[in-house]
């Protein structure tokens, strides 16, 4: 069974930082792109990053480039997210995603997502 | 940036109504196009991929079309499982991004 587990959410302060993490099981992780994808409350889902199977290639929303940096650790099965000058409307849900592919790319699949808040 | 519009916002059906959902993208993005269904406090899942595949376990209920700038999700005989938001997006290089979400409620 597929199991991605985020952690490392909570409440930091405007321009303080924060790293997520991700624990992938129950397929082969250093195959699959990953992705993160976060959701404000009570609003729309917003894609965050991609990263390669191998890490070597990168990519960032607008909203975060600069600000947050995607990493994986395939000797580890994790996908990490590290986010630094955080602003009051990086508050969401953060999920982990695996790439699927089928001729496109899609969200294949999810975690249960955690939350970040962003408060002083 | 490529914008995506889903209309409507919201829709009110009942048990076994025919239900079609649209999305239009500001550029073509020939078929890179999915459809995601959330259920509230849950994690989105993918119903349709590339416009049109259906992925592996979804009901045949669900069928999307389209290609280029318009797409639709259509749900042939809506079931009480099936209200949730529904969000389209594109995977045209990047930025990625979704469209607003379509809530689908009970009448």
């Amino acid at each position: 069974e597929v199991q991605l587990v985020e952690s490392g959410g909570g409440l930091v302060q405007p321009g303080g930082s924060l790293r997520l993490s991700c624990a992938a099981s129950g397929f082969t992780f250093t195959t699959y792109w990953m992705s993160w994808v976060r959701q404000a409350p009570g609003k729309g889902l917003e894609w965050v990053a991609n990263i390669k199977e191998d890490g070597s290639d990168t990519y960032y929303g607008d909203s975060v480039k600069g600000r947050f940096t995607i990493s994986r650790d395939n000797a580890k099965n994790s996908l990490y997210l590290q986010m630094n000058s955080l602003r009051a409307e990086d508050t969401a849900v953060y999920y982990c995603a695996a790439l699927g592919h089928s001729s496109v790319w899609f969200l294949d699949y999810w975690g249960q997502g955690t939350l970040v808040t962003v408060s002083s | 940036d490529i914008q995506m519009t889903q209309s409507p916002s919201s829709l009110s059906a009942s048990v076994g109504d025919r239900v079609t959902i649209t999305c239009r993208a500001s550029q073509s993005i020939t078929n890179c196009l999915s459809w995601y269904q959330q259920q509230p406090g849950k994690a989105p899942k993918v119903l349709i991929s590339a416009a049109s595949r259906l992925q592996s376990g979804v009901p045949s209920r669900f069928s999307g079309s389209g290609s280029g700038t318009d797409f639709t999700l259509t749900i042939s005989s809506l079931q009480p499982e099936d209200f949730a938001t529904y969000y389209c997006q594109h995977s045209l290089g990047s930025p990625w991004t979704f469209g607003q979400g379509t809530k689908v409620e009970i009448k």
